[in-house]
């Protein structure tokens, strides 16, 4: 069965520290693989996608992360948090197990920032 | 250029009465997604339209709730004989084809009384 996991479902970390956001996905198939934002009150917001081009990814806003396909991997990183990063962030993948394209959400993760 | 659109933006209803909630897609887009977010919940997917053919509605919770989309456009999810459970925040997302970005639009908060 095809799934996605967000290992934490809260992650805290103060201003200025690394983010690490883990993703790990289960599909016999290639993956495309994407991270998203939803600030609070806000829609959601693509922050950066992989499509099997290179393995390290690089978004918006200094995000980046890096597919791993020996550990089914995806993890989201940001070298500095910033306040404005606190936000709910849902890793997403789009697998084709038949002629469609299947988009799964992971359950989320959501990010607190203290000053 | 014009984002997704939904209409209403909020919508207050009565237990046991339907309900329709409309989605607007980027145009050109032939991937259309409907998804519900409950408070403090992450998304739960509910169907997938590719043009206006719908191969995957397995995530549509009940028989209750059905959806449509005409001319490869418009799509409208119906909630018939609404209930308490089914109060949240129904997303819409459309993308150029399923495999791309997908740009949401701002959701229908429903809320049955």
């Amino acid at each position: 069965a095809q799934s996605v996991t967000q290992l934490d479902s809260h992650v805290s970390v103060s201003e200025g520290t690394p983010v690490l956001l883990r993703c790990n996905y289960s599909s016999s198939y290639s993956p495309s693989l994407f991270w998203y934002v939803q600030h609070p009150n806000k829609g959601l917001q693509l922050l950066l996608k992989y499509t099997s081009a290179a393995t390290l990814v690089k978004g918006i806003n200094g995000f980046e992360a890096e597919f791993k396909k020996s550990e089914t991997s995806f993890h989201l990183t940001k070298p500095s948090a910033h306040m404005s990063d606190a936000a709910e962030y849902f890793c997403v993948v789009t697998l084709q197990p038949t002629s469609y394209d299947k988009v799964i959400f992971g359950p989320g993760t959501s990010l607190s920032v203290i000053p | 250029g014009a984002g997704v659109s939904q209409s209403p933006s909020n919508k207050v209803t009565e237990k046991g009465k339907d309900v329709e909630l409309r989605c607007d897609p980027i145009s050109g887009h032939t991937a259309l997604y409907w998804y519900r977010q409950s408070l403090g919940q992450g998304l739960e997917f509910l169907i997938y339209f590719q043009g206006n053919s719908a191969p995957d509605k397995s995530g549509l919770p009940s028989d209750r709730f059905s959806a449509e989309r005409t001319g490869g456009s418009v799509s409208t999810l119906t909630i018939q004989r609404t209930q308490q459970e089914d109060s949240a925040v129904y997303l819409c997302a459309s993308s150029l084809t399923s495999d791309n970005e997908q740009f949401f639009g701002p959701g229908t908060r429903l809320t049955v009384l």
